[in-house]
């Protein structure tokens, strides 16, 4: 079965620091991975996608990482901002027939304090 | 650009009522899908369409049905409603037959079954 795991499930940061959430999945084939960020009562919102081949992807103060050999992807938040605290959300791909169906992780929702 | 818009926002209902959420796209998308997102779960696939007169079933089908008649709207009609069936309901869409395309989401449509 395909999966998605996120952690940490919360994480709670000062505003300024830089921070690191973690995305490991099981879906095979892999196609894509994308990095969502949530804001409380919002729909998602695309902050990166990223193919097999590549294995860094910027997005100003969000980078993504993807290493598709250990199947584990990271997301670095840099100078935080107090508009950074939401879930962020991993979701994977897989190629072929189920390429209409993603498979979701659960989120890692970040506060950032003054 | 209005992207995808969902209607209504927040909606409580009693248990056995019936009643369609809305979702339309301006963005000529064929693709498009319903999720549900609960509390400590990833969002999950409830129906989703690749194109006009086209549905299919996704995740969690079950006490929920689609259609699509026109390319831009996709309406989810809940046929008696449960208790279980309270959530957040997210409509998304994007570009069929684009392999890395993005998917768009709406603002959500806040559902109370009691």
């Amino acid at each position: 079965k395909n999966q998605v795991e996120q952690s940490p499930q919360s994480l709670i940061i000062l505003e300024g620091k830089n921070c690191t959430l973690q995305c490991n999945y099981t879906v095979s084939p892999f196609s894509n991975l994308r990095w969502y960020k949530q804001d409380t009562g919002r729909g998602p919102v695309s902050l990166t996608i990223m193919t097999f081949s590549e294995n860094t992807k910027s997005n100003g103060r969000y980078t993504a990482t993807l290493d598709a050999d250990t199947k584990q992807s990271s997301l670095h938040i840099t100078a935080s901002q107090l508009s950074d605290s939401a879930s962020y959300i991993c979701v994977v791909s897989a190629t072929g027939a189920g390429s209409y169906q993603l498979t979701f992780g659960k989120g890692t929702k970040l506060s950032v304090i003054p | 650009n209005a992207g995808v818009t969902q209607t209504p926002k927040f909606q409580v209902l009693k248990t056995g009522q019936s009643m369609t959420l809305q979702c339309a796209q301006d963005m000529n998308h064929e693709y498009m899908s319903w999720y549900r997102q609960d509390p400590g779960m990833g969002l999950r696939l409830i129906h989703y369409s690749v194109g006009a007169g086209i549905t299919d079933q996704g995740e969690v089908p079950n006490g929920y049905n689609v259609s699509r008649s026109t390319t831009e709207d996709f309406p989810l009609r809940l046929l008696s409603a449960a208790p279980s069936q309270t959530s957040v309901y997210f409509c998304a869409s994007k570009l069929a037959g684009v392999r890395y395309g993005e998917l768009f989401f709406g603002e959500g449509s806040r559902l109370t079954v009691l």
